[in-house]
């Protein structure tokens, strides 16, 4: 079993569709998590972050976490083909070592114009 | 600020040949990383370094090496290039005070070794 799952999609929706992106972990001493966004052929960079649970919201961006579920979301209102990407989901421990983020693969979405 | 900056773009190997993976951050960040990227596999760690002088392992580092004698650069080697190294190679960085979080990553290498 996988650390942290994602559905790879691909997810395609209409411009202005609210978008659902999921992840579920095991690892229950994870302690941060994020959503990165990769555009196609580029490096992931960070879009959204959360320390525990709850929500917090950016812009048309909500991300939520559910510890007790082990379930993270992260939601887009009112989706532009800009926002045409893949959205990684990342996990850390809260520790001083490395650091170091566990990734889920990756969910691919496609905003139709 | 370049941020994190990585050469070749792409690479093309054939069996058994070297090279290095060029990384370099002009953030003064202490913390580096190298991760791989296979299709539907997210990101696995390859290496990481807490500062400059200082390296370990991370998932899957079998087939690689790396250095740090600056805090700016992180070189990643490839000895004896295999088919199962093909892959997207990407570089990140994080500042490694207070609760800082985010990574900052690099464009990425595309390596394809045949």
């Amino acid at each position: 079993q996988k650390e942290v799952e994602q559905d790879p999609g691909p997810l395609s929706v209409p411009e202005g569709a609210i978008v659902s992106l999921n992840c579920t972990y095991s690892n229950s001493a994870f302690q941060y998590f994020m959503w990165y966004r990769q555009y196609s052929r580029k490096g992931p960079e960070l879009l959204m972050y959360t320390y525990s649970s709850g929500n917090k919201e950016d812009g048309r961006f909500t991300a939520q976490v559910d510890k007790s579920s082990k379930y993270i979301s992260l939601f887009i209102r009112d989706s532009q083909p800009s926002d045409s990407a893949t959205y990684l989901c990342a996990m850390r421990l809260m520790d001083t070592g490395r650091r170091a983020l566990t990734f889920g693969s990756g969910t691919r979405l496609q905003v139709q114009p | 600020n370049a941020g994190v900056t990585q050469t070749p773009k792409f690479r093309i190997l054939k069996i058994g040949q070297s090279m290095t993976l060029q990384c370099a951050q002009d953030m003064n960040h202490n913390y580096m990383y190298w991760y791989r990227q296979d299709p539907g596999m997210g990101l696995k760690l390859i290496y990481y370094s807490v500062g400059a002088g200082i390296t370990d392992k991370g998932e899957v580092p079998n087939g690689y090496n790396v250095s740090r004698s600056t805090t700016e650069d992180f070189p990643l080697r490839l000895e004896l290039a295999a088919p199962s190294q093909t892959s997207v190679y990407f570089c990140a960085s994080n500042p490694g005070t207070g609760g800082l979080y985010e990574q900052y990553f690099g464009p990425g290498t595309r390596l394809t070794v045949t």
